[in-house]
């Protein structure tokens, strides 16, 4: 089965570290997806793109996260500077418009100490 | 963006079939609703979605009300495997394909 890849499985920072999470989606998916797991806060979608063009980002913290597609293979989500409550498991997804069934990664657990 | 409720937690028998409710009562007509789960230590994973219809696959059927105020994830015969948190949520967004998750049914499998 095709598999949506995210690295690093596990990361584990100093506060104030720029933190980079790297995510290939499955190949042919045109909507990418990221959102970010906490007990406190559920399930949260951070940001999303079609096509490479971010088209909702209104999840994510504007002044220390950042989410790109430098091409079709390859979604990244970066923190900087990195915070403890940004400790976490951060998912990306794809998918293809039109079609509902989204394929989710296994997820990078975040720890900022 | 349309709200669901769903109860935190379910309990059912092993062999069992498994009825999983949702409300979605501020849906709007072209939104479309999923289900997904998400098992231990794992991202969630695709279950089942409609429209309006009731829809079935090889996981589960969905039984949509004819309002679509409300919908149901029907387990036919329940595994243990199929202990998860069971997510329902609406889909909205230029192409609906926003997907914004509530807090879930955690379903346990009773053997």
């Amino acid at each position: 089965d095709a598999r949506v890849t995210q690295t690093p499985r596990h990361k584990v920072t100093e506060m104030g570290q720029e933190v980079t999470m790297r995510c290939q989606p499955i190949l042919g998916h045109n909507t990418v997806f990221w959102y970010r797991q906490t007990m406190m806060q559920g399930l949260e979608l951070l940001a999303y793109f079609r096509n490479r063009a971010p088209l909702d980002d209104s999840g994510m913290p504007k002044d220390r996260f950042s989410a790109e597609m430098p091409d079709a293979t390859l979604a990244t989500l970066k923190i900087q500077p990195s915070e403890p409550r940004d400790s976490a498991v951060y998912f990306c997804a794809s998918g293809i418009l039109g079609y509902y069934g989204y394929t989710f990664g296994s997820g990078t657990r975040l720890t900022v100490v | 963006d349309a709200k669901t409720t769903q109860p935190n937690s379910m309990e059912s028998n092993e062999e069992e079939p498994v009825h999983l409710p949702c409300n979605h009562s501020t849906i709007s007509g072209t939104d479309y609703i999923h289900w997904y789960r998400q098992l231990p230590s794992q991202g969630p994973e695709y279950v089942i979605h409609g429209l309006t219809s009731n829809v079935n696959n090889r996981m589960a059927s969905l039984a949509i009300a004819e309002d679509r105020k409300s919908s149901t994830l029907i387990l036919h015969r329940a595994t243990l495997r199929d202990a998860a948190v069971y997510y329902c949520t609406v889909s909205v967004g230029v192409g609906n394909e926003k997907l914004t998750f509530g807090t879930g049914t955690r379903l346990t499998i009773i053997p």
